[in-house]
């Protein structure tokens, strides 16, 4: 079984501009959560797609957005970047129920300049 | 709040001796317990995890972990490190709610192993 991809694996921006992030989940799997590691806050969580309805939500400003589609796949969108969302922004996906083990992507490193 | 605390940053040992890294939880119920592991420029990967049930849980790559209310801990251990168990560990939570996927991570421990 194919695991988490994350496309793409790296990327550069400016200051200012948009940018959007895809993820796709196991096969099988409904649940799609979004962190963002950085050195200095660690691993935070960003939000939860749950057969297309985001089910919970992290502390982030509202420029940071998502979406689930209905084949589970998802995508982040962060817009007017600014540069500490220089980050490796990580998806994890599962069956769906909260205990369920998360499988983590190999994530994608942001750098805004 | 519920909060995790991996009280070492950076912990060293040389290869062949046991390892113990330590996690604490902030939480009032028993919550979901996991052990993750990240390799430079990797995701994580899932160790071992806790719901219930045996306190002592097994895991991937020989690592265990104890879960001990008492003191909310969830130590990860490992009887012999090898020189290729050098990454970074995360502790996690899952608060325990069945309409959520969020963990809640600690801010990891750098495991260097020396020849």
């Amino acid at each position: 079984k194919a695991g988490v991809t994350q496309t793409p694996r790296y990327l550069i921006k400016t200051r200012g501009q948009q940018v959007t992030l895809s993820c796709s989940p196991i096969s099988g799997h409904r649940s799609v959560s979004w962190y963002q590691q950085t050195p200095g806050q660690g691993l935070q969580f960003l939000f939860e797609y749950f057969s297309e309805t985001q089910r919970n939500k992290g502390n982030f400003p509202g420029r940071f957005s998502g979406r689930q589609f209905s084949n589970s796949r998802s995508e982040m969108n962060v817009s007017t970047l600014e540069l500490g969302d220089s980050a490796l922004y990580l998806c994890a996906s599962s069956l769906g129920q909260g205990h369920d083990e998360q499988y983590f992507g190999p994530g994608t490193r942001l750098t805004v300049t | 709040a519920q909060s995790v605390t991996q009280p070492d940053i950076h912990i060293t040992v040389s290869e062949g001796a046991s390892l113990e890294l330590r996690c604490n939880y902030s939480y009032g119920a028993t919550p979901y317990l996991f052990w993750y592991v990240q390799s430079p420029g990797q995701g994580l990967q899932l160790l071992l995890k806790y719901f219930s049930g045996d306190t002592l849980v097994q895991g991937i790559k020989g690592f265990e972990a104890e879960f001990k209310r008492s003191q909310s801990s969830f130590n990860l251990r490992k009887p012999s490190v090898h020189w290729s168990d050098a990454a970074e560990y995360f502790c996690a939570v899952n608060p325990g709610s069945s309409n959520t996927g969020k963990l809640i991570f600690g801010q990891g421990t750098t495991l260097q192993v020396k020849p």
